[in-house]
């Protein structure tokens, strides 16, 4: 495989449930993002994870839990989600050098929607 | 607070071209990014502007005026599957990306 998958495309849950998202990235990079993408708003950067260390955590809701176990996997635990969650989440990966951090390759995206 | 801004959405011709804009108020800036995003798919790079002008790379062109805050990207001889999402993108000072909403292009026969 190639490039940066995730697992499952599509998911719907309750509000009491608890899922996880799974990204893998198949190039190499040493960054791993989670993005929301929501109809008509920009990107919302979620968490970054550079060299496995979570290096920017904006303000997200502890209901969403990061893990990125090595430089090839990074999750997103769900748990007690609200309706206004549904959205698409996107992972990406990138090269991050000192500075820039380099073209984005992202995922398909996670298609959640929160009953 | 930090601001970018382009159309919506917009609507071209197939054969035609189209100039999708984008405007940026960033504290600092270190690049603008074009992505293409198909619906249902996955965001892919286009371009990357750093110094004023014009970069081209086939059907496709950007361009980028820091003293303005201005980019647009141009695409030429429109096809059918050039209808998807453009999302611009500019990397503040913090390089920090900082996003559009996107532009839906819709590519009429």
């Amino acid at each position: 495989e190639t490039g940066v998958t995730q697992t499952p495309r599509h998911l719907v849950m309750g509000m009491t449930n608890k899922k996880s998202l799974k990204c893998e990235q198949h190039l190499g990079h040493n960054a791993m993002y989670w993005y929301k993408q929501s109809a008509k708003k920009p990107l919302e950067l979620m968490f970054v994870y550079s060299l496995e260390e979570r290096v920017e955590n904006n303000i997200v809701p502890s209901r969403f839990s990061p893990e990125c176990p090595n430089s090839s996997h990074l999750f997103l635990h769900l748990h007690t989600l609200q309706p206004e969650d549904s959205a698409l989440y996107l992972c990406a990966s990138s090269e991050k050098g000192t500075g820039e951090p380099g073209e984005l390759f992202f995922g398909e995206g996670s298609r959640l929607t929160v009953l | 607070g930090q601001n970018i801004d382009q159309p919506t959405e917009m609507t071209a011709t197939e054969g035609a071209i189209v100039q999708i804009n984008c405007t940026y108020q960033t504290s600092g800036f270190n690049g603008l990014f074009w992505y293409q995003q198909h619906a249902g798919e996955a965001p892919t790079f286009l371009s990357y502007n750093v110094l004023d002008g014009l970069e081209e790379k086939g059907r496709f062109s950007s361009f980028l005026s820091r003293s303005k805050g201005y980019s647009y990207l141009l695409l030429k001889e429109l096809q059918m599957k050039d209808s998807a999402s453009y999302l611009c993108a500019v990397l503040d000072s913090n390089y920090q990306l900082i996003w559009g909403a996107g532009t839906k292009l819709i590519i009429k026969p």
